[in-house]
């Protein structure tokens, strides 16, 4: 079955400064691939998503970018502000009818 | 527009009792997912629904639990006899139906934090 791995699990920058997470992924059938910010006590919430037919996607400060041939994605978060703290998820799916299997995730602190 | 609906959203229970999950999709969408969440971890998948058919519920334990969405109704994960380990957040997700056959993001409700005395 799928298995998605994530680095780093802990990541700590400055405010104003750029994060990158970065997810692998086994099934090269997968093709769908969701992130999801959860904060401590919260339901995780999806902040960006992208489909194996598309390379980069941007949502204002923030953007994934996906390599089907080595098979993994990235979260890249620029100008990161201290309501950017939290937990975030990758998980990937092979399409419709499939359920998503998560990476471990991430927890960014965005020091002031 | 309301989003996905879980009760309660903290429950406690004794080793042995049963405890009833429940999670009402947003408007809409047919699809019910149930994951469960350990502190400082992941979200492990646990079983996918539609309305009346179980179509994955190969992340679920094969004794003590089940899950079900029926035609009327909200979808329930029921523990029995529940033991210390099943303390956890449980998050259940729903998605749309079959309008498009590519994936559609799941929406995730608020979770049910289940604590076992």
């Amino acid at each position: 079955g799928e298995n998605v791995e994530q680095h780093p699990s802990t990541l700590s920058v400055q405010e104003g400064d750029s994060a990158v997470i970065k997810c692998t992924y086994s099934d090269s059938a997968s093709n769908y691939f969701p992130w999801y910010k959860q904060e401590l006590g919260k339901r995780p919430q999806l902040i960006i998503d992208i489909r194996s037919n598309v390379g980069e996607k941007k949502d204002q400060r923030i953007a994934v970018t996906l390599n089907k041939t080595a098979k993994h994605f990235s979260l890249h978060i620029t100008e990161t502000q201290p309501e950017d703290s939290a937990v975030y998820f990758c998980a990937a799916s092979k399409g419709y009818g499939q359920n998503f299997v998560f990476g471990p995730g991430t927890r960014l602190s965005v020091l002031p | 527009n309301a989003g996905v609906m879980q009760n309660p959203r903290h429950l406690v229970r004794r080793r042995g009792q049963e405890a009833r999950l429940r999670c009402s999709p947003m408007k809409g969408h047919s699809h019910v997912y149930w994951y469960r969440q350990l502190p400082e971890e992941g979200l492990k998948f646990m079983v996918y629904l539609q309305k009346e058919n179980i179509i994955d519920e190969s992340g679920m334990p094969k004794e003590r639990f089940s899950a079900e969405f029926p035609k009327e109704g909200p979808s329930i994960l029921r523990i029995q006899q529940v033991v210390r380990g099943d303390s956890a957040a449980y998050f259940c997700a729903s998605s749309p139906g079959q309008r498009t056959y590519s994936n559609q993001p799941q929406h995730f409700g608020d979770g049910t934090r289940l604590s076992i005395l």
